[in-house]
């Protein structure tokens, strides 16, 4: 079957605009996770969704916001990007809690 | 919240030695320890995980350790070849999906 799947693989936005990413689960995972990955920082914690409701959220500003849909499709959008934002965004699909997490091949975003 | 604190952040052996790497986490309630490796421009793997009910857990030329008393867990990685060479995060979590990685150790293996 399909892996997670994120869109688009590579972004280059300039400072103030803002993003949006994409990030289709593996079919039958209800749950969709967040990170952001810079060097030296290893992966932290943007948010969770399942069946379109946020549970979990990391200490990350306003300006990160996500959403999922019916379809266990989800979405992170970031605001006013900031040349900091630069990093790559992995999406993460799991079936059942404390279980294998499966992730996407991220999207690189630079910000200039 | 969890923090996770991950040693060595680099480590490099001689191939056929082995590897350790180790993890301490914060949250007493975390219950489920995963691995994962990154392999130079591609996605994290899992490559092993343990539950807190469990001591040890192998598999092939890995192994993983928990010591629930002391909050710390290690990686363990017999006969290394060069294909281990890669980024190895830890990670823990309690009963969700939210997983609290550490920093990732950068491991080399010299041929």
């Amino acid at each position: 079957k399909a892996g997670v799947t994120q869109t688009p693989r590579y972004l280059i936005k300039t400072r103030g605009q803002q993003v949006t990413l994409s990030c289709s689960p593996i079919s039958g995972h209800r749950s969709v996770s967040w990170y952001q990955q810079t060097p030296g920082q290893g992966l932290q914690f943007l948010f969770e969704y399942f069946s379109e409701t946020q549970r979990n959220k990391g200490n990350f500003p306003g300006r990160f916001s996500g959403r999922q849909f019916s379809n266990s499709r989800s979405e992170m959008n970031v605001s006013t990007l900031e040349l900091g934002d630069s990093a790559l965004y992995l999406c993460a699909s799991s079936r059942m809690p404390n279980t294998e997490a499966f992730f996407g091949q991220g999207t690189r975003l630079t910000v200039v | 919240g969890e923090n996770v604190e991950q040693h060595p952040s680099t480590l490099s052996v001689q191939e056929g030695d082995s590897a350790v790497i180790k993890c301490t986490y914060s949250d007493s309630a975390s219950n489920y320890f995963p691995w994962y490796k990154q392999e130079l421009g591609k996605r994290p793997q899992l490559i092993i995980d343990i539950r807190s009910n469990v001591g040890e857990k192998k598999d092939q030329r890995i192994a993983v350790t928990l010591n629930k008393t002391a909050k710390h867990f290690s990686l363990h990685i017999t006969e290394t070849q060069p294909e281990d060479s890669a980024v190895y995060f830890c990670a823990a979590s309690k009963n969700d999906y939210k997983l609290s990685f550490g920093a990732g150790t950068t491991v080399t293996v010299r041929a």
